[in-house]
C-alpha cells in the first residue's frame, strides 16, 4: 500500500545549521508531496507543497524537490532558527486518503 | 478568520461513557478528515468525508463512528470509548482531492 517513511528523530542542530530531513514515498500513480510543520500544543500547517516530478516546494527558507526516480522529497533549510523547533510531517496524497510519515522533531539550540 | 474549530480540547472520561468530538470548518470545503496522533505512530486516518451525507473509513475506524449531515460539521464519535483511545485527535478538511489539508488545534482525550 501507499506509504510515506521519514528519518526518525529527535534532531538537535544549533543555530544557522544547515537542515535535513530525509522522506521517502511508496505510491501507485503519481502523488502530490507535502511538509507539514507542527508547533507545540497546535496544529499541524502546510509548510510546502510539490504536486508533480521535479516540482520545488519552497516556504519560510525551507525547500523539498519532488524526485519521482528516487522516490523522495527531502525537506531542506540553509540556516535554521530556534524558531524552527517543532515537528515535521512528511505526507502525500492519492486518491482519496493522505498518508502521513511518523514525524521528526526538530530542536535548534541558540 | 479562515479555520477548523474543535470542541473539547481536552477531555477527561471514563471506559463507556459515550462521547462527541465537534469539529466545524468555515472554509465551505468539500473533504473533511479525522486523524488520531500517537507517539511513534504519526497521525493516522480515522474516517473521512468527501461530502454531505459521503463518509468512507480510514486507516483505523474501529470504535468510531462519524456523521456528515451539513458541509460545515464533522462531529467524531465514541459509543464506548476505551483506554486505547486515549490520543491526540485532529479534524481536518480541504477544498477538493488534490488541496491541502487545514488543521484544527487538536484534542486531547484520555479514557480512564
Amino acid at each position: 500500500g501507499d506509504s510515506v517513511t521519514q528519518m526518525e528523530g529527535p534532531v538537535t542542530l544549533s543555530e544557522e545549521a544547515f537542515l535535513t530531513i530525509n522522506c521517502t514515498y511508496t505510491a501507485t500513480g503519481y502523488p502530490s508531496l507535502f511538509w507539514y510543520v507542527q508547533y507545540p500544543g497546535e496544529g499541524l500547517q502546510l509548510l510546502l507543497k510539490a504536486t508533480k516530478a521535479d516540482d520545488k516546494g519552497s516556504n519560510k527558507g525551507f525547500e523539498a524537490t519532488y524526485r519521482k526516480e528516487t522516490t523522495s522529497f527531502h525537506l531542506e533549510k540553509g540556516s535554521v532558527q530556534v524558531s524552527d523547533s517543532a515537528v515535521y510531517f512528511c505526507a502525500l496524497i492519492t486518491g482519496n486518503q493522505f498518508y502521513f510519515g511518523t514525524g521528526t522533531s526538530l530542536t535548534v539550540i541558540p | 478568520e479562515a479555520q477548523v474549530t474543535q470542541n473539547p480540547r481536552y477531555l477527561i472520561t471514563v471506559t463507556g461513557k459515550k462521547l462527541t468530538v465537534t469539529c466545524s470548518q468555515n472554509m465551505n470545503h468539500e473533504y473533511m478528515s479525522w486523524y488520531r496522533q500517537d507517539p511513534g505512530l504519526g497521525l493516522r486516518q480515522i474516517y473521512y468525508s468527501m461530502n454531505v451525507e459521503v463518509t468512507d473509513k480510514g486507516d483505523v475506524p474501529e470504535g468510531y463512528k462519524v456523521s456528515r449531515k451539513e458541509k460545515r460539521n464533522f462531529p467524531l464519535i465514541l459509543e464506548s470509548p476505551s483506554p486505547n483511545q486515549t490520543s491526540l485527535y485532529f479534524c481536518a478538511s480541504r477544498l477538493n482531492l488534490q488541496g491541502h489539508q487545514f488543521f484544527g488545534p487538536g484534542t486531547r482525550l484520555t479514557v480512564l
